[in-house]
């Protein structure tokens, strides 16, 4: 089955500045990559997904990159701000089932 | 309601007690998926249905869990003799199809003592 990997598993940084996420899949076929953002006590939230007929997808500050034939993409968050503090994780899913990466926890210093 | 409701929030059983956890999707979305998330671990996929019909099962981590969609709307999760093991988030998420946008709801806590 599907196996994806996510580094870094915690990422510090000061407000204003960039954060990056990287994550690496494992089933070739897969074809749908979507982002989650969790906050405390909550459920996961979609921020960005990108499907595999497509490299680079950008909204705003957020924008997420697709290497199929390294099987690996990444989020970019920009000119980051304290309420972009959370759990970040990414996903990849092929028919039924979304695999879920461990999950970033993403501290904004102000 | 506007998003995925799950029910209860909080659930604290003993050993060996049986529970359902309910999930009501959002209205008109045909795809409803069950997860499992401990601390610190990302969502763990139980198990898929497309309409009534339970179309993956493969993350049910044994016959104690079994999940049901009757009418292709709500859904339970029923979970037989709980372990401390099964202690965690159990998350609910629907959408209109297979690779598209999932919305989850904000889980039920679930503690085995």
């Amino acid at each position: 089955g599907e196996n994806v990997e996510q580094h870094p598993s915690t990422l510090s940084v000061q407000e204003g500045d960039s954060a990056v996420i990287k994550c690496t899949y494992s089933d070739s076929a897969s074809n749908y990559f979507p982002w989650y953002k969790q906050e405390l006590g909550k459920g996961p939230q979609l921020i960005i997904d990108i499907r595999s007929n497509v490299g680079e997808k950008k909204d705003q500050r957020i924008a997420v990159t697709l290497n199929k034939t390294a099987k690996h993409f990444s989020l970019h968050i920009t000119e980051t701000q304290p309420e972009d503090s959370a759990v970040y994780f990414c996903a990849a899913s092929r028919t039924n089932d979304m695999r879920f990466g461990a999950g970033t926890r993403l501290t904004v210093k102000p | 309601g506007a998003g995925v409701s799950q029910t209860p929030s909080n659930k604290v059983t003993e050993k060996g007690k049986y529970v359902e956890l309910r999930c009501d999707p959002i209205s008109g979305h045909t795809a409803l998926y069950w997860y499992r998330q401990s601390l610190g671990q990302g969502p763990e996929f139980l198990i898929y249905f497309q309409g009534t019909g339970a179309a993956d099962d493969s993350g049910l981590p044994n016959d104690r869990f079994f999940a049901v969609r009757p009418e292709g709307s709500v859904s339970t999760l029923k979970i037989q003799r709980t372990e401390r093991g099964d202690s965690a988030v159990y998350l609910c998420a629907s959408s209109y199809g297979k690779s598209t946008e999932a919305f989850f709801g904000q889980g039920t806590r679930l503690t085995v003592v």
